[in-house]
């Protein structure tokens, strides 16, 4: 049975820094792109990150380009989110997810999600 | 790609049919584009794939159809449970994006 366990969230300065952690088991973990998926409160979802199963590419969005860090550590069968220069508009829940890519890109299994709430 | 969903809320009452609509501000590559319900205080379901096919362990009252601009999600006899938000997504062209969600709610 596949599990994605989100982690790490938690109340965090303007300008400040977390990191979020993705732990994930019941599949080859190292054959799958991870992804991560913000919903701010009461809003839509919006795709944050992604990285390759072995970890040599990463993609963000532009909204969060060059504050946020995406990683794996396939030992551990874990991913992280790296997320510095916090702002309040970085407020949400942040969800990690399995990318399935047999016809199209999508988020098969999900975590059950880390709040992160930026505010002074 | 911008995905508009229609309608925003959807008043409806156990065993009818619901039909959802997804509109996109350009072709979808390949009709690449899926479906997630999300209840409150719940991680998105993913449910439908390549516009039409479902995903493991979705109940075949969940059915997609469309291509190019204009998707549907339609679930033939509402059951207590499918009462939620659906999300459409595209994933043709990057950044793949997301609908605005449309609330299936209790009439």
């Amino acid at each position: 049975e596949v599990q994605v366990v989100d982690s790490g969230g938690g109340l965090v300065q303007p300008g400040g820094s977390l990191r979020l952690s993705c732990a994930a088991s019941g599949f080859t973990f190292n054959m799958f792109i991870i992804s991560w998926v913000r919903q701010a409160p009461g809003k839509g979802l919006e795709w944050v990150s992604a990285i390759s199963g072995s970890g040599g590419s990463t993609y963000h969005a532009d909204s969060v380009k060059g504050r946020f860090t995406i990683s794996r550590d396939n030992s551990k069968n874990t991913v992280y989110l790296q997320m510095n220069s916090l702002r309040a508009e970085d407020t949400a829940v942040y969800y990690c997810a399995t990318v399935n890519r047999g016809a199209g890109y999508y988020f098969e299994y999900w975590g059950q999600g880390a709040l992160v709430t930026v505010s002074s | 790609i911008v995905l508009t969903q229609s309608p925003g809320t959807l008043s409806l009452s156990p065993g009818e049919r619901a039909t959802l609509s997804c509109r996109a501000s350009q072709s979808v590559s390949n009709n690449y584009l899926a479906w997630y319900q999300q209840k409150p205080g719940q991680a998105p379901r993913f449910l439908i794939y390549g516009a039409s096919s479902r995903a493991t362990g979705i109940p075949d009252r969940f059915s997609g159809s469309g291509s190019g601009t204009d998707f549907t999600l339609t679930i033939s006899r509402l059951e207590p449970e499918d009462f939620a938000v659906y999300y459409c997504q595209q994933s043709g062209d990057s950044p793949y994006t997301f609908g605005q969600g449309t609330k299936l709610e209790f009439k």
